[in-house]
């Protein structure tokens, strides 16, 4: 079972950063936060992932509370090609499986 | 260049018949995955496997088996196929479990 919750849909304006909010109270001490998306009929991809500290890279940054307990995935400038279905998924590096729940829907619209 | 493929990219086909997934990827991944995605878009893992050898069997019936020829290829092979199978199915791979997961494009089974 997914250890995260996440809002089941979310809309952005295009141009605007889309904040992406995702709760994993249960989290363990040696579980990383990771983002994929999959947008539509595609195979999930990738954005990020972090232990604690706050990361970026070309696709987006992360935020992580001080806990660990919830975290924010920020699109700085979303486009209409970000509309997907998000997931936050936690997990031990080196856990071999991905676990995916719901996710939410996101629609950049313009 | 495509760095995780699949084929067919759909698949149809009557209860009963067994029919194989085949998956590669050229990234020079040493661990690759099978996931499968039902009908309410739940995506779950099914297989991984290590270096050709299997790491993980999520309890999926013994009517689907994995067979890894090398580290660049994973194909699923179902048999006596049901209506519950039909689903998509994606491959994956990463290098080590430790890296991200890159899947491919997917392939969507559908039962008759």
């Amino acid at each position: 079972d997914a250890k995260t919750t996440q809002p089941p849909s979310m809309d952005c304006a295009e141009g605007r950063a889309a904040n992406l909010p995702c709760n994993h109270s249960t989290i363990s001490g040696n579980e990383y936060v990771y983002w994929y998306r999959q947008i539509h009929s595609q195979g999930p991809q990738y954005i990020i992932h972090g232990l604690k500290n706050n990361e970026t890279n070309e696709m987006a940054s992360l935020i992580i509370t001080e806990d660990r307990k919830s975290s924010t995935l920020i699109l700085p400038h979303a486009t209409l090609r970000d509309t997907a279905v998000y997931y936050c998924i936690v997990s031990v590096l080196g856990a071999q499986k991905l676990v995916f729940g719901q996710g939410t829907r996101l629609t950049i619209n313009p | 260049d495509t760095a995780v493929s699949q084929t067919p990219k759909y698949l149809v086909t009557q209860m009963g018949n067994d029919k194989s997934i085949k998956c590669e990827q050229n990234l020079g991944h040493d661990t690759m995955y099978w996931y499968k995605q039902d009908s309410k878009k739940f995506l779950k893992i099914m297989f991984s496997y290590n270096n050709k050898e299997l790491i993980i069997n999520e309890t999926v019936p013994n009517r689907f088996s994995p067979k890894s020829p090398d580290k660049a290829h994973l194909n699923l092979h179902i048999n006596s196929l049901e209506l519950g199978d039909s689903a998509v199915y994606f491959c994956a791979s990463s290098q080590g479990s430790q890296r991200e997961q890159f899947f491919g494009p997917g392939t969507r089974l559908t039962v008759l």
